[in-house]
């Protein structure tokens, strides 16, 4: 079992819908991150939080929004998103920012 | 801006053949070079940090080597289970968190 877990696994979305992305670090960590990963591009860095604070948020669309009510939860909120979103979206944690981040398994999003 | 290339895009070994991945980087002094390695439809499995020129790590059949410029993966003897992407990324001291991947190496083994 990995130490971050990420559900759903799959989901699938209509452009005027909103929905959220969950993930759970079970591994006492205290900075967690959302990456996106698209086809044929590496993956890009969406949020980062230390200690529950937003620390870079990398030109995001407002469409995605972050929280972070404890450092073992991270979500996601969806809301009126373009077909261009669908992606592979990850969530990591780490010790610190500083050091190696540990992955969970993605959900796999797809607008239609 | 940091940048990662990794080299090749994609290698067919047959079972047994070893050889490299690289990673050549470009970053505002270095806080460190991570590899993974990612399974289909799954999330990158950490493999190893390297800080400083001249370290070197090992896993198995796995070992990681790295200069001031490139990180070398080599792969001794490698077995199909070791077919995989794996990916290298950079985190740089610019006060950034950010880790920048490179597009990475999608590695097959052929029995």
């Amino acid at each position: 079992e990995t130490g971050v877990t990420q559900t759903p696994r799959h989901l699938v979305m209509g452009m005027t819908n909103k929905k959220s992305l969950k993930c759970e670090q079970h591994l006492g960590h205290n900075a967690m991150y959302w990456y996106k990963q698209s086809a044929k591009k590496p993956l890009e860095l969406m949020f980062v939080y230390n200690f529950k604070e937003q620390t870079e948020n990398n030109s995001v669309p407002s469409r995605f929004s972050p929280e972070c009510p404890n450092s073992s939860h991270l979500f996601l909120h969806l809301h009126t998103l373009q077909p261009e979103d669908s992606a592979l979206y990850l969530c990591a944690s780490s010790q610190d920012p500083t050091v190696e981040a540990f992955f969970g398994q993605g959900t796999r999003l797809t607008v239609v | 801006e940091d940048q990662v290339t990794q080299s090749p895009e994609a290698l067919r070994l047959q079972e047994g053949e070893s050889s490299s991945l690289n990673c050549s980087y470009t970053v505002s002094g270095l806080r460190g070079l991570f590899w993974y390695r990612q399974d289909p439809g799954k999330g990158p499995e950490f493999l190893f940090t390297l800080y400083s020129a001249g370290e070197e790590k090992e896993k198995e059949r796995l070992k990681a080597t790295l200069t001031k410029k490139e990180s070398f993966l080599h792969i001794t003897a490698p077995k199909p289970e070791d077919s995989a992407t794996y990916l290298c990324a950079v985190r740089s001291g610019a006060g950034s968190y950010q880790l920048t991947f490179g597009k990475g190496t999608k590695l097959s083994v052929i029995p």
